[in-house]
């Protein structure tokens, strides 16, 4: 166990509606990062909050928002949803010091887009 | 922009053997950290062994080592004693050791495992 946990588990959406992700950072981590895993693929990375503040961003459109919270728990916002988004959702907190920064994984989000 | 590679859709190794994955990674930058990630059927991503590329020592972590050929640019996971709970998804993983520190990831490799 990482101590990341995420909900829900699974999700079905249909074409053109909005999500929500949520993920709850191990305690004391101050970065999340979001990564999308298509089936079959590696994960993408998605963008990366660091003390609320967006700080990198991978190849995703920009109806791929989130938020972190003074708790630095997580949101992961995808608004229109298109069938190409189905998959599943990662997210992974670490402690940004100097070094290796190593990144903790919660179990993930399953989105299923109709 | 860097790029993981791993060539093997899967791999299969009897149970008590050992078996070995490759990676290869291209890039221009001198420092940084390479990772193996294992992903089991209950989709959490487990950090296997890491590796930082200013240590000329390959990494070891109990049954699980690393063969790192900077020059080369590869970087191969060797499990000794495969058991039955090794059988998941391996991925590799390079991260900068600049101010980015996303992960840029393989496609992956299916580890079965034969008793």
């Amino acid at each position: 166990e990482t101590g990341v946990t995420q909900s829900p588990t699974h999700l079905i959406k249909t074409r053109g509606q909005q999500v929500t992700l949520r993920c709850s950072s191990q305690s004391g981590h101050n970065t999340v990062s979001w990564y999308q895993q298509a089936l079959g693929q590696g994960p993408q990375f998605i963008f990366q909050y660091y003390r609320e503040e967006e700080n990198g961003r991978g190849n995703f459109p920009p109806r791929f928002s989130g938020l972190q919270f003074p708790n630095y728990s997580s949101e992961l916002n995808v608004n229109a949803l298109e069938l190409d988004d189905s998959a599943l959702y990662l997210c992974a907190s670490s402690l940004r010091t100097s070094g290796v920064n190593e990144q903790f994984f919660g179990p993930g989000t399953r989105l299923t887009v109709l | 922009a860097q790029t993981v590679t791993q060539s093997q859709p899967e791999m299969s190794v009897q149970e008590a053997e050992t078996v070995t994955l490759s990676c290869t990674y291209d890039t221009s930058e001198s420092d940084y950290y390479l990772f193996w990630y294992k992903q089991p059927p209950s989709r959490q991503m487990i950090l296997v062994i890491r590796q930082e590329a200013y240590k000329q020592q390959n990494a070891t972590e109990n049954r699980f080592s690393v063969n790192f050929q900077k020059a080369a640019k590869s970087f191969s996971l060797k499990i000794s004693d495969s058991q039955l709970g090794d059988a998941a998804m391996y991925f590799c993983a390079y991260r900068s050791a600049g101010s980015n520190y996303q992960l840029i990831w393989g496609a992956g490799t299916k580890l079965i495992i034969k008793p």
